[in-house]
């Protein structure tokens, strides 16, 4: 059981906006931690999304964005195309656990 | 460009030990803490354990006291060392280059414990 929560599946059209929250807790998100996001396409590796909650690394698009309130961040895809059906990934760290946790990831369908 | 190249992934008895590898290129090895995060079958991520650039390691709950992380700055490469192997350990495990999050990620090596 994942510690951090996400919505299983998330859908749009192509040209729309989507959002994917991860819910977590007092004892990371809650405690103030960022939140990270990370993209995998099936098959492939994850890649860095979204870092320290709101920041994107060179060679992510403008459309994806990253936010955080209280115990939850989220994720917006804007603009949604093909090539962002994936699964996707939050990240934060817990005290109580003494690491690095993940949430149970999204799928994004086109 | 920063690249990471896991091995030594493979099919292993319940109990036995196996020990992976990861080697780093493209960004200074030495100044960045490293970890290991694994996959089981369609399943989500886990974080398995860390090193930080000075040597200090952290491990998930699961796996402290069967697991050991190393590094050898001077070849750049990254281990983890697996001992008493369970089934709830087969996965793809991941190298990755760590801050707070990880920004670069290998390509993956698949263990699998079976009898």
């Amino acid at each position: 059981q994942a510690a951090l929560t996400q919505p299983p599946s998330v859908s749009g059209a192509p040209g729309h906006r989507v959002s994917i929250s991860c819910t977590g807790n007092i004892t990371n998100i809650g405690a103030g931690f960022d939140v990270h996001w990370y993209q995998q396409v099936p098959g492939t590796a994850p890649r860095l999304l979204i870092f320290a909650t709101t920041h994107r690394p060179s060679g992510v698009p403008d459309r994806f964005s990253g936010s955080k309130s209280g115990s939850s961040g989220a994720l917006a895809i804007s603009g949604l195309k093909a090539e962002d059906e994936a699964d996707y990934f939050c990240q934060s760290f817990d005290t109580s656990l003494a690491g690095y946790v993940f949430g149970s990831g999204t799928t994004v369908s086109v | 460009d920063e690249r990471l190249v896991e091995s030594g992934g493979a099919l292993v008895q319940p109990g036995g030990s196996l020990r992976l590898s990861c080697v780093a290129s493209g960004f200074t090895f030495a100044a960045y803490g490293m970890s290991w995060v694994r996959q089981a079958p369609g399943k989500g991520l886990e974080w398995v354990s860390t090193i930080s650039n000075g040597g200090d390691t952290y491990f998930l709950g699961s796996v402290k006291g069967r697991f050991s992380i190393s590094r050898d700055d001077s070849k750049n490469i990254l281990y983890l060392q697996m001992n008493r192997l369970t089934v709830e350990d087969t996965a793809i495990y991941y190298c990755a280059k760590t801050r707070n999050w990880f920004d670069s990620w290998g390509q993956g090596t698949l263990v699998t414990v079976s009898s």
